[in-house]
């Protein structure tokens, strides 16, 4: 088991409303990544946040933002749910932006109705 | 446009057997290749890695060839475990980049 741990598991949201999803790092690593797993895909980068500042992003539309908070935790917010953002959401911390050594928690599973 | 494809998607292999999942890549600014073992409901998990400047690398039961002018690389997992049956991701990261560029996925099913 990695030390990141997300929350919740499971979440089920009706299109149009806004989620916050969550993810606890790995003691020592000042980097976290989101990535979307869309069912039987590999995962999508989102974003990339280093030291409480955004570090890139990927293909993601604006209503897909994000917070780094003083002890490296994270949230993703996603506004304006579409069906189409349904998917597993993945947090991966690191100890530096390269991600070369990237721990994933378990992920969210996010389904919008 | 798919930067990392990944093949075959799914792959039933005996146990003892041999697995092997292929990955092509495009961008020549990737240097570094991560393979993630993903089991259901659980978060990719990294499995092993090579970087461009070698050929093969192993670590136990799995090995990575690593083919630069074709721009290819690939997994081999020896002796295959009914435990390895997952679904495995080959990856790639820029020089200097910060995010995994994932290929689609390959299941593997191993049947005792």
């Amino acid at each position: 088991e990695t030390g990141v741990t997300q929350s919740p598991t499971h979440l089920i949201k009706t299109r149009g409303q806004q989620v916050t999803l969550r993810c606890s790092s790995q003691s020592g690593h000042n980097t976290v990544s989101w990535y979307q797993q869309a069912l039987g895909q590999g995962p999508q980068f989102i974003f990339q946040y280093y030291r409480e500042e955004e570090n890139g992003r990927g293909n993601f539309p604006p209503r897909f933002s994000g917070l780094q908070f003083p002890n490296y935790s994270s949230e993703l917010n996603v506004n304006a749910l579409e069906l189409d953002d349904s998917a597993l959401y993945l947090c991966a911390s690191s100890f530096d932006r390269t991600n070369t050594e990237a721990f994933f928690g378990q992920g969210t599973r996010l389904t919008v109705v | 446009q798919q930067q990392v494809k990944q093949s075959p998607q799914s792959l039933i292999v005996q146990k003892g057997g041999i697995s092997i999942i292929n990955c092509a890549y495009e961008n020549t600014a990737f240097d570094y290749f991560p393979w993630y073992q993903q089991f259901p409901g659980k978060g990719p998990a990294l499995l092993i890695a090579i970087r461009p400047d070698v050929s093969e690398k192993k670590e136990g039961r799995f090995t990575i060839s690593f083919n630069k002018s074709a721009k290819q690389f690939s997994l081999h997992i020896m002796d295959s475990q009914p435990g390895d049956s997952a679904t495995y991701f080959c990856a790639a990261i820029k020089a200097a980049g910060n995010k995994l560029t994932f290929g689609g996925g390959t299941r593997v099913l191993v049947k005792p």
